[in-house]
C-alpha cells in the first residue's frame, strides 16, 4: 500500500502557483520523496525527487519539511497543460526490489483558465 | 534519444486468446518495469526485470501472466487465455543500470481490450 496521503483534488487559476501537498508521516530515513504526474491516461512523467533538502528543476520545486513527514510540490506558473493526476511516492531503493514505484490515488489538479 | 516505446498501442483480444505486449527501453537502459492500470484505478506494479533476469515479480498474477527481457530485443509481457478483467492499460518504464539514477521513464502504454 502507498505510504503517502494526498487530497483527492484541487484547482488553481492559470498563471498562478499550484501548491500540491503530500503527507508521508511514516517515511524512513533512507526513503526519497518522488513526484510523478499522469496527463489524461498517458504514461506517467517524472517531475522531481528529494531526500531532505528542497529541490528545484525546470518543472517544479519540492519543499520537504524538516521532519520529512510532509512535502509540497510547487508548480510556479500553472498552465492548462498542467491539468493531470499528480502522484507523491516514497521509495527507498534505486535498484533491486525496493526500486518499484508504489502509486496511490494521487491528487487531480485542474487548472482553470 | 528516443523514449520508451511500447507496441501495440491498442490491442483487442477475444476471451481465451493470448496477448503479447512489447516494450523497448530507452537506449542504454537495462532495467524494465511493468505496471498495470485498471479502469478508474491507480497504477499497480507488476514485475521488474533486468536483462535475462526477473528481479521482482511480486505484483504479477500467479497464473497466465509472464514476462521476459532477453539479451537482445524488447521486453515482452505475455498474457495467456485473456479474460475481460485483463482489460487495462499496461505501462512499461525503463531505468539505466547503476546507483544514483532516480527516475523511471515511462512509455505511452498499451491499452488492452478483451471482448
Amino acid at each position: 500500500d502507498a505510504k503517502t496521503t494526498q487530497p483527492p483534488s484541487m484547482d488553481c487559476a492559470e498563471g498562478r502557483a499550484a501548491n500540491l501537498p503530500c503527507n508521508h508521516s511514516t517515511i524512513s530515513g533512507n526513503e526519497y520523496v518522488y513526484w510523478y504526474r499522469q496527463i489524461h491516461s498517458q504514461g506517467p512523467q517524472y517531475i522531481i525527487h528529494g531526500l531532505k533538502n528542497n529541490e528545484t528543476n525546470e518543472m517544479a520545486s519540492l519543499i520537504i519539511t524538516e521532519d520529512r513527514k510532509s512535502s509540497t510540490l510547487i508548480l510556479p506558473h500553472a498552465t492548462l497543460r498542467d491539468t493531470a493526476v499528480y502522484y507523491c511516492i516514497v521509495r527507498a531503493g534505486l535498484t533491486g526490489a525496493n526500486s518499484k514505484l508504489t502509486f496511490g490515488k494521487g491528487i487531480t489538479l485542474s487548472v482553470r483558465p | 534519444n528516443a523514449g520508451v516505446m511500447q507496441n501495440p498501442r491498442h490491442l483487442v483480444r477475444r476471451r481465451g486468446q493470448e496477448a503479447r505486449l512489447r516494450c523497448s527501453p530507452m537506449k542504454g537502459h537495462s532495467h524494465v518495469y511493468w505496471y498495470r492500470q485498471l479502469p478508474e484505478e491507480g497504477l499497480k506494479f507488476m514485475v521488474y526485470l533486468q536483462k535475462e533476469n526477473i528481479i521482482d515479480e511480486s505484483g504479477m498474477p500467479k497464473e497466465r501472466f509472464s514476462a521476459e527481457f532477453p539479451k537482445e530485443g524488447p521486453s515482452i509481457l505475455r498474457i495467456q487465455q485473456v479474460v475481460r478483467g485483463d482489460s487495462a492499460a499496461y505501462f512499461c518504464a525503463s531505468s539505466p543500470l547503476g546507483q544514483g539514477v532516480p527516475e523511471q521513464y515511462f512509455g505511452p502504454g498499451t491499452r488492452l481490450t478483451v471482448t
